[in-house]
């Protein structure tokens, strides 16, 4: 069954440093989105891509996150300068149209730890 | 504004039902979905409802009723490995444009022998 895969699993990186998380959204899928998850805390939207640029975003997405689609496959969000509070799972998802019986299917994560 | 409830815990006995809640507010409405998580790990799918009634899907089943805002996952012949986190989520969002998901804190479930 196609799934949607992310790298690393597990990314530790120092306070001010750049990081990019990696996701292949299942091949078909044509809208990809970006989730996080604070430890303890609800999952939150971050920012929705469709047709190489963003479609919506949510006020945690500010001018230190970016997202690409460098080719066909791959779909990446990028953290210029990190902060602490920037520590959570990163989930990214896909799906596969807009239609009210689509579902967003879900990665494994990215644990971003930052010290 | 967008706000989604349910219960924070809830425990069950393995071989049991239960039942966890879920109402909503929220600016748009375009379907409600129930994820299951386990620790660590990523949302999974089970069900979506985008008109009133009940959807089954072998041991779970959801309800939605839009006018109340009100929404439900129903797990029958619970197991141990259902314990988990069960995550409500509004897709949120008119005809067009892009349909972001908000979710509930979820609901922690733990099943007992």
């Amino acid at each position: 069954e196609p799934e949607v895969t992310q790298t690393p699993s597990h990314q530790v990186t120092q306070m001010g440093q750049e990081v990019i998380l990696r996701c292949v959204p299942i091949s078909n899928h044509l809208y990809f989105y970006w989730y996080r998850q604070i430890l303890g805390q609800k999952v939150e939207f971050l920012v929705s891509f469709y047709n190489n640029e963003i479609s919506e975003k949510s006020e945690i997405f500010d001018d230190q996150f970016s997202v690409e689609r460098p080719d066909g496959s791959n779909f990446t969000l990028k953290i210029r300068s990190t902060k602490l509070e920037d520590s959570a799972m990163y989930f990214c998802a896909s799906s596969e149209a807009l239609q009210s019986t689509d579902t967003q299917y879900f990665g494994p994560g990215t644990r971003l730890t930052v010290l | 504004g967008q706000n989604i409830d349910q219960p924070t815990e809830m425990t069950a006995t393995e071989g049991a039902i239960v039942q966890i809640n879920c109402t909503y507010q929220t600016s748009g409405f375009n379907g409600l979905f129930w994820y299951q998580q386990h620790a660590g790990e990523a949302p999974t799918f089970l069900s979506y409802n985008v008109l009133d009634g009940l959807e089954e899907k072998g041991r779970f089943s959801s309800f939605l009723s839009r006018s109340k805002g009100y929404s439900y996952l129903l797990l029958k012949e619970l197991q141990m490995k259902d314990s988990a986190s069960y995550l409500c989520a509004v897709r949120d969002g008119e005809n067009t444009g892009f349909q972001k998901l908000v979710f509930g804190t979820g609901t922690r479930l733990l099943v007992s022998p």
